[in-house]
């Protein structure tokens, strides 16, 4: 239980260009989602804390304008990259947290598969 | 700032051995959690131990939490080749209400 799908896995774009990614939390309710991005061989960097229902908020230096968060319901929220450019290239994961069901997840998250983008 | 501090950075092993990681952190925690991410993939949560408890088992995985050292370690015993990963340690707060923050994790590798 508690699954988070991430899609798409990867994504290659040109630079310009806008992509959304989208995480659905499969047999729960998900109110809060984070967003990750994560450079090779580095730790995951918190971009922004995703609310159902409300603006998302944003770690210092994130540009709000450039990665837009939308949780429209309590099972999906996306991340759009907007005006892409080559170093917006990274790998992105999703995390959503689980309050209930099994004690093996309880005050725990579950992450999405992550989603490479390579913009060109 | 990033809680969890993994430590080694890497590990190199071979198959059968006994893999050991550690995780320091700088604040009163809830639960510490260990994940571990396969290259290119997500991070799939492993065990969680809580600030209450000294040891945890899962299979071939033991957790050690001691709160006055502010440190965790991982220590998986009988290691295979498919346990060739990075590995990650977060740390809950009081009230749960708290966002995963991750160090750079320790990349294991397993020879077969």
């Amino acid at each position: 239980g508690a699954v988070v799908s991430q899609h798409p896995s990867r994504v290659i774009c040109k630079s310009g260009t806008s992509v959304k990614i989208e995480c659905r939390s499969l047999d729960f309710q998900a109110t809060t989602m984070f967003w990750y991005r994560q450079f090779p061989k580095q730790s995951l960097m918190l971009m922004a804390t995703s609310n159902e229902g409300s603006k998302a908020t944003y770690e210092q230096g994130v540009e709000k304008d450039k990665f837009l968060i939308n949780h429209a319901s309590l099972t999906l929220s996306t991340l759009t990259v907007t005006s892409a450019h080559p170093e917006d290239s990274s790998f992105y994961i999703c995390s959503a947290r689980v309050l209930t069901g099994s004690a093996l997840f309880l005050n725990g998250y579950t992450f999405g598969s992550g989603t490479r983008l390579t913009v060109v | 700032s990033q809680q969890g501090e993994e430590d080694p950075q890497a590990l190199s092993i071979q198959e059968g051995e006994n893999a050991t990681m550690n995780c320091s952190y700088k604040t009163s925690i809830n639960n510490l959690q260990w994940y571990r991410q396969n290259s290119g993939r997500g991070l799939v949560h492993l065990i969680l131990i809580r600030s209450n408890e000294r040891e945890k088992h899962s299979g071939r995985l033991r957790v050690t939490l001691d709160t006055s050292k502010k440190s965790s370690s991982l220590l998986i015993t009988a290691s295979r080749a498919a346990d060739t990963a990075s590995y990650f340690c977060a740390t809950g707060t009081s009230g749960g209400s708290y966002i995963p923050t991750f160090g750079r994790g320790t990349s294991l590798i397993v020879h077969p």
